[in-house]
């Protein structure tokens, strides 16, 4: 299976409800971030969570991080339709010596209606 | 200051044609990275460079994709004889050491090849 494994793979809710999407990964890692997209085209930062952190916030987003149980979830507090996007985590692995390539998950497409 | 940018924005060729996608980093990053994205799944993995080199090119399909950074700023991706499972996204990201930073996506090409 990929590393970096989003659920659920769609997720609708209304606008000032909070969103929750995990992801779920199978090697050691360095760090793990997570990065939005609108349309298919370039990605947004939003978030780098490291190995030995295990939660993080910037304005409205929450990251956790558990390595034991190798999962991350990224929640969106009071949603906006702006929040509509894909979202995914990426992971570099331990393993990865020569820099940190990261390995996407499928990514969670995430619709706030108005 | 500027980000990462990837000209052209849309591409479309025709099978078997020679192509080459161009990504400027953002200035002062020394890793830069390519990413390609097919529809409806995350990003995958390419070629990382450190500078002039190619630290990784394990990513890289098959010996028709090619990557140069001669100066250690602009990379080019270069595709020969392209095949129509060759379309997809191509992201570029750039980071400024390498090893755990964080990487920033440019808006990537969409090539099309027909």
């Amino acid at each position: 299976s990929q590393q970096g494994e989003e659920d659920p793979q769609a997720l609708s809710i209304q606008e000032g409800e909070n969103a929750t999407m995990n992801c779920s990964y199978k090697t050691s890692i360095n760090n793990l971030q997570w990065y939005r997209q609108n349309s298919g085209r370039g990605l947004v930062h939003l978030i780098l969570i490291r190995s030995n952190e295990r939660e993080k916030h910037s304005g409205r987003l929450r990251v956790t991080l558990d390595t034991s149980k190798k999962s991350s979830s990224l929640l969106i507090t009071a949603s906006r339709a702006a929040d509509t996007a894909s979202y995914f985590c990426a992971t570099d692995a331990v393993e990865e010596t020569s820099g940190s390539r990261l390995t996407f998950g499928e990514g969670t497409q995430l619709t706030v209606n108005p | 200051g500027a980000g990462v940018s990837q000209t052209p924005s849309n591409k479309v060729t025709e099978k078997g044609k020679y192509v080459e996608l161009r990504c400027d980093p953002i200035s002062g990053h020394t890793a830069l990275y390519w990413y390609r994205q097919s529809l409806g799944q995350g990003p995958e993995f390419l070629i990382y460079f450190q500078g002039t080199g190619a630290a990784d090119d394990s990513g890289l399909p098959n010996d028709r994709f090619f990557a140069v950074r001669p100066e250690g700023s602009v990379s080019t991706l270069k595709i020969q004889r392209t095949e129509r499972g060759d379309s997809a996204v191509y992201l570029c990201a750039s980071s400024l050491v390498g090893n755990t930073d964080t990487q920033y996506f440019g808006p990537g090409t969409r090539l099309t090849v027909l």
